[in-house]
C-alpha cells in the first residue's frame, strides 16, 4: 500500500528566508511523486511532478524539489519565500504501474509567511 | 485556470437527501477522478472514470456513485447524506489512466445539515 507522510502540520517563515516543506512515501513500486498547493477555498494547483529521469523537479512560483529514492523523500523547497506563498501545501504519490491510478495525499502542511 | 469546471459551488442538504455534483474535464482528457477532502485533511480517492467505465474505486460506500459521459463530463451521485459527507469534493482530469499531468477543479462544497 502506498502512504504519504508531511512532517509537520504548520511551518511559518520569514518573508526572504528558505521554505522547506517535508514528504516521505512508501510505495511498494517505483511512485510518481506530486506537490498540490491550495488556497484558501480553491481547489489544487499542480506545483510539480516527478516521473521519471532527473531526480531534482523544477516547478511553478519558483519551487523545487527533489527525489531520494533511498529516504523515501520528496521535500519541497523555496529559496526565498514571498508572501503571496501562505497556503496549503500537499504531498501525494501515485504507483507507476497497476490499474488503479489513484493519488494518495498526506494530510497538508500549512505554510505561512510572517512580513 | 485549469480547465476543469464544477458545479454547483457551494450547497446545503439535509441528512437523508441525495445530491448530485457536476465536472467539465479539460479538453481532450478522457479520465476523470473525484476526491473527498474533510476539512483540515488531504484529499480522499473516491473513484476514477475512463471511458466512461469506473476503473478504481476508494474506500467509500456504494452509495457514492458516478457517471461519465460521452462527452468526458462525469457527475458524482451520493444517497442517503450523512453529517459526515459534509466536506469539499474534488474533480480531477487527465488524459488516459495513467496520465500524470492531473488537474483539478475548484471543487463543491457540500454541507448537510
Amino acid at each position: 500500500a502506498q502512504s504519504v507522510t508531511q512532517l509537520g502540520s504548520h511551518v511559518s517563515v520569514s518573508e526572504g528566508a528558505l521554505v522547506l516543506l517535508r514528504c516521505n512515501y512508501s510505495s511498494s513500486v517505483p511512485p510518481y511523486l506530486f506537490w498540490y498547493v491550495q488556497y484558501p477555498n480553491q481547489g489544487l494547483q499542480l506545483l510539480l511532478k516527478y516521473t521519471t529521469g532527473a531526480t531534482l523537479v523544477k516547478g511553478i512560483n519558483g519551487f523545487e524539489a527533489e527525489f531520494k529514492k533511498s529516504e523515501t523523500s520528496f521535500h519541497l523547497t523555496k529559496p526565498s519565500a514571498h508572501m503571496s506563498d501562505a497556503a496549503e501545501y500537499f504531498c501525494a504519490v501515485r504507483y507507476s504501474g497497476g490499474s488503479n491510478y489513484k493519488l494518495t495525499f498526506g494530510k497538508g502542511t500549512l505554510l505561512t509567511v510572517n512580513p | 485556470e485549469t480547465g476543469v469546471t464544477q458545479s454547483p459551488t457551494h450547497l446545503i442538504k439535509t441528512r437523508g437527501q441525495q445530491v448530485t455534483l457536476r465536472c467539465s474535464s479539460q479538453s481532450g482528457h478522457n479520465t476523470v477522478s473525484w476526491y473527498q477532502q474533510a476539512l483540515g485533511q488531504g484529499p480522499q480517492f473516491i473513484f476514477q472514470y475512463y471511458r466512461e467505465e469506473e476503473n478504481g474505486r476508494g474506500n467509500f460506500p456504494p452509495r457514492f456513485s458516478g457517471l461519465q459521459f460521452p462527452n468526458y463530463s462525469s457527475e458524482l451521485n451520493v444517497n442517503a447524506l450523512e453529517l459526515d459527507d459534509s466536506a469539499l469534493y474534488l474533480c480531477a482530469s487527465s488524459l488516459g489512466q495513467g496520465g500524470n499531468t492531473i488537474y483539478f477543479g475548484e471543487g463543491s462544497w457540500l454541507t448537510v445539515v
